[in-house]
C-alpha cells in the first residue's frame, strides 16, 4: 500500500462544474496535508494547507479533511480551463519535536476543464 | 518578498560529473529541503536541513549531500552523475521545521545528464 494515493485520472470536467480531487493516506499520525498544483513543465504551486478535520476554504477551493477515514479532499468550484493541471495532494510525515518535516506525495490527478 | 529562489534552471551534465544546485528560502524561512521529481511522480523527499542542521534524509545514495548556509541558503550537490539522476529537483522553504507551517517551492531546477 501507497502512504499516499490518488486516482491518475484524468479527470475531466465541463467548465464551470465543480472537480472532486481525492487523496488517501495510510498514516493515521500525520498532522498536515496540502495540495499542490503543478501545470506542466512548472513547480508545484501551493493551493490548500489543511491541519483540522473539516473544511477550508479559500476563494473557489476547498480543502475537506476527515483523520478518522484518512482521506483528504479539493474541491474546485467553477472550474476554469486555466484549472486544468496535476494536483499533488502531500501528507507531512514530520516531527514536532526534532523539526523534521518530510512531504510524501501522492503521483498526482490530472484535472482536464473543457471549455 | 521575493519566493523561492533556485540557481541554475536548467543545465546538461555528462555521466560521472559533479552538479550543485543552490536555493535561497523565502525571507524570514529557516527550513529548507530538497525533492527530486522524475517525470510521472511525485516529488521525493532527499534532505531536509532547519537551522543550518540537517534533520533527515530521504532514501537517496551517499552520491547526494547537502548543507545550509548561515544565512539559511542551501546547496545539494550530486557526485558521479548517473543517467537516472535526470530530474525536476526542487527546493522548499518554510518558516520552521514542524507541520504547522506550509511549504512552499521554488521553480526548480531541470538537471538532464547525458
Amino acid at each position: 500500500q501507497k502512504e499516499v494515493e490518488q486516482n491518475s485520472g484524468p479527470l475531466s470536467v465541463p467548465e464551470g462544474a465543480i472537480a472532486s480531487l481525492n487523496c488517501t493516506y495510510s498514516d493515521r499520525g500525520s498532522q498536515s496535508f496540502f495540495w499542490y498544483r503543478q501545470y506542466s513543465g512548472k513547480s508545484p504551486e501551493l493551493i490548500m494547507f489543511i491541519y483540522s478535520n473539516g473544511d477550508k476554504e479559500d476563494g473557489r477551493f476547498t480543502a475537506q479533511l476527515n483523520k478518522a477515514s484518512q482521506y483528504v479532499s479539493l474541491l474546485i468550484r467553477d472550474s476554469q480551463p486555466s484549472d486544468s493541471a496535476t494536483y499533488l495532494c502531500a501528507v507531512n510525515r514530520g516531527s514536532v519535536a526534532t523539526g523534521f518535516q518530510k512531504l510524501v506525495f501522492g503521483t498526482g490527478t490530472r484535472l482536464l476543464v473543457s471549455p | 518578498d521575493a519566493g523561492v529562489t533556485q540557481s541554475p534552471t536548467h543545465l546538461i551534465k555528462t555521466r560521472g560529473q559533479h552538479v550543485t544546485l543552490r536555493c535561497s528560502p523565502i525571507s524570514g524561512h529557516k527550513s529548507v529541503s530538497w525533492y527530486q521529481q522524475v517525470l510521472g511522480q511525485g516529488p521525493q523527499f532527499i534532505f531536509q536541513y532547519y537551522e543550518k542542521e540537517e534533520r533527515g534524509r530521504g532514501n537517496f545514495p551517499d552520491r547526494f549531500s547537502a548543507r545550509q548556509f548561515p544565512n539559511y541558503s542551501s546547496e545539494l550537490n550530486v557526485n558521479a552523475l548517473l543517467l537516472g539522476d535526470s530530474a525536476l529537483y526542487l527546493c522548499a522553504s518554510s518558516l520552521e521545521g514542524h507541520h504547522g507551517n506550509t511549504i512552499y517551492f521554488g521553480e526548480g531546477s531541470w538537471l538532464t545528464v547525458v
